[in-house]
Parts: C-alpha cells; structure tokens; sequence
C-alpha cells in the first residue's frame, strides 16, 4: 500500500524558517517524479514545487522560488521542503505527492502557521 | 501561464441528481486535465485522468469529457458520499508545473 507521511510542520515567525518531510513506503521511491502542493485555509490548492526521480529536475512556483529548496532522498525514501524567509500568506497544509503520469497519491498534510 | 476557471464555486443538488462541473483552460491544453474529489480534512483523490479516464476503483457514476480548453465533469447521480471539492487540474510535462481551477463545493439540498 502507499503511503505518504508528512512531517515537520508547526507555528513560525515571519521570516523564519522550517523544514517539511515526507516519508514514503509501498512503492519503489527513487522511480517516481514528487511534488508538494499547498492549501491555505479554507481556499484551494496551490502547487509549491516538483523533482525529478534522480533529483535532475527542480521547478518551483513563482510564489516560493528564491525561498524553498526542495529534495530528495532516495535511500531514505524520504522528499523534503525547506522553507526559508516564511510569510503570512504560507500558511498552508502542505501535501507530498507522487507523480507518475498523474499525480495519483497524497499524504495527509502537514499544517504550517506563520504568525507573530 | 496558464488559467483554469472552473465553475460554479458551488452548487445544492438532491439525492439522485445528475451534477455537472465545467472548467475551463485559457489555452489549449489538449486533454491534459484531471478531476480530484477532496472531502473536508482529507487530502484529494483522483478521480479522472486524461479528461476522460476513470481511475481505477472510482464509481461509474463520475465521468468526464472534453479537450482544448472546455472540460465537464458529471456525476450521474448524487450520492450523499459525494459530498466534497472538487477541483479540475492541468498538467504540463515540461516543466511540470499543475495548476488546479478553484474548486467547486457539492453540497446536498
């Protein structure tokens, strides 16, 4: 069975920092392209950013580029986001996600608040 | 880059209804376009791939159709289980970006 498990979020300054995990199990990780998509309360989802299975390839939305860094580590099984320079409007569940063709499988989120 | 506008934002229908959901890209995107269902604290799930394909294990009663840029979503008839957002995305493979319209609310009269 797949699983996505995301880790790592919480309440932060602005322009802090913080970094999100997802662990995955089920599947053969370092096959797959991920992704993290974001949702701010009570509004719809936004994606954040992509890699590559081997890590080649990185995109980031324009809203977070130049702030977040995302990786990978395939002998860990394990996808990352680092979120620096946090702002109000990041406030966000924060969804990994496996893309094969489609993104088909999603964790359960993790809530990051950024508030004074 | 590119624009989905899905409507409505939100819509009251009964038991047995046939319930229908337009998005619509600002260029075409071919038949790059997938419909999610997301029920309140979950995360979402994909229901229709490639405009028209039915993933597996998804009830027959959702469907979808169109290319270019006008795509419908149906469900023949509502169930109260398919109460949810539901959310039109297209993908692009490079770079591959997604980018989700802004839902629709499906809620029982």
């Amino acid at each position: 069975e797949v699983q996505l498990v995301e880790s790592g979020g919480g309440l932060v300054k602005p322009g802090g920092s913080l970094r999100l995990s997802c662990a995955a199990s089920g599947f053969t990780f370092s096959s797959y392209s991920m992704n993290w998509v974001r949702q701010a309360p009570g509004k719809g989802l936004e994606w954040v950013s992509s890699i590559s299975s081997s890590s080649s390839y990185i995109y980031y939305a324009d809203s977070v580029k130049g702030r977040f860094t995302i990786s990978r580590d395939n002998a860990k099984n394990s996808l990352y986001l680092q979120m620096n320079s946090l702002r109000a409007e990041d406030t966000a569940v924060y969804y990994c996600a496996r893309r094969g063709v489609h993104v088909d499988y999603w964790g359960q989120g993790t809530l990051v608040t950024v508030s004074s | 880059d590119i624009q989905m506008t899905q409507s409505p934002s939100s819509l009251s229908a009964s038991v047995g209804d046939r319930v229908t959901i337009t998005c619509q890209a600002s260029q075409d995107i071919s038949n790059y376009l997938n419909w999610y269902q997301q029920k309140p604290g979950k995360a979402p799930k994909l229901l229709i791939y490639d405009a028209s394909n039915l993933e597996t294990g998804v009830p027959s009663r959702f469907s979808g159709s169109g290319s270019g840029t006008d795509f419908t979503f149906t469900i023949s008839s509502l169930q109260p289980e398919d109460i949810a957002t539901y959310y039109c995305q297209q993908y692009d493979n490079l770079p591959p970006a997604l980018t989700f319209g802004g839902g629709t609310k499906v809620e029982i009269k």
